[in-house]
């Protein structure tokens, strides 16, 4: 298995709170992604970075901001937390011809 | 933009049934395809690809084949089994992976 994981693997929390989901990759691989998965809309991709430093916004980005300063963290952040942001949430990384993926962060905001 | 059309479930076999799932794409240029499965409480798997027309993937006894005159990418498998119970979705890549929604597959003993 590729080493991906992420942290927490659960959050309940509140309407108006800040959250801050971890992805942590031991592989080395320059890209990694921000997944959220819903019912009926597949995955969709919230942000992406391309190195450390180095980031763009996917197709759902409002309301998440993320982080990347060293090559094994990719940190994805709700400053305001909102029930429309209760979802799982994938990690990825990027290896040669496939996406690798974590094993999801399930949030749920009250 | 490039997207995914995959066929809607749920969908409820029996065991050693035949299994098709449809999945159609739109993109530009030539991208590679992917078959991605779920199973319950756990992130996704890659469970083949193609990278060009005419191209088969196949693995654990399922199969798919890049279509490029009918832009499809349809999974097949000949005999399901209770294992095979999970989520499969199609997908896409240019510098990112385009998903289609899922189509939800129950075996049933």
């Amino acid at each position: 298995d590729a080493g991906i994981t992420q942290s927490p693997r659960h959050k309940v929390t509140e309407t108006g709170t800040p959250v801050t989901l971890r992805c942590h990759q031991t592989e080395n691989h320059r890209y990694m992604y921000w997944y959220r998965q819903d019912p009926g809309h597949g995955l969709r991709l919230i942000h992406y970075s391309y190195g450390v430093k180095d980031t763009d916004k996917g197709e759902v980005s409002d309301g998440y901001s993320v982080s990347r300063s060293k090559t094994e963290d990719f940190l994805l952040t709700l400053e305001s937390a909102t029930s429309s942001q209760t979802s799982v949430y994938f990690c990825a990384i990027a290896g040669e011809d496939e996406q690798f993926f974590g094993p999801g962060t399930r949030l749920t905001v009250l | 933009g490039n997207s995914v059309t995959q066929m809607e479930g749920p969908v409820t076999l029996s065991e050693e049934a035949f299994l098709t799932i449809n999945c159609t794409y739109t993109a530009t240029g030539y991208p590679s395809l992917f078959w991605y499965v779920q199973y319950p409480g756990e992130g996704l798997q890659l469970l083949l690809k193609a990278t060009k027309a005419d191209d088969k993937g196949s693995n654990k006894g399922f199969e798919a084949t890049y279509r490029k005159e009918t832009t499809s990418f349809h999974l097949e498998k000949g005999s399901v089994q209770v294992s095979d119970s999970a989520v499969y979705f199609c997908a896409l890549r240019d510098y990112k992976l385009s998903f289609g929604a899922g189509t939800t597959v129950t075996v049933r003993a």
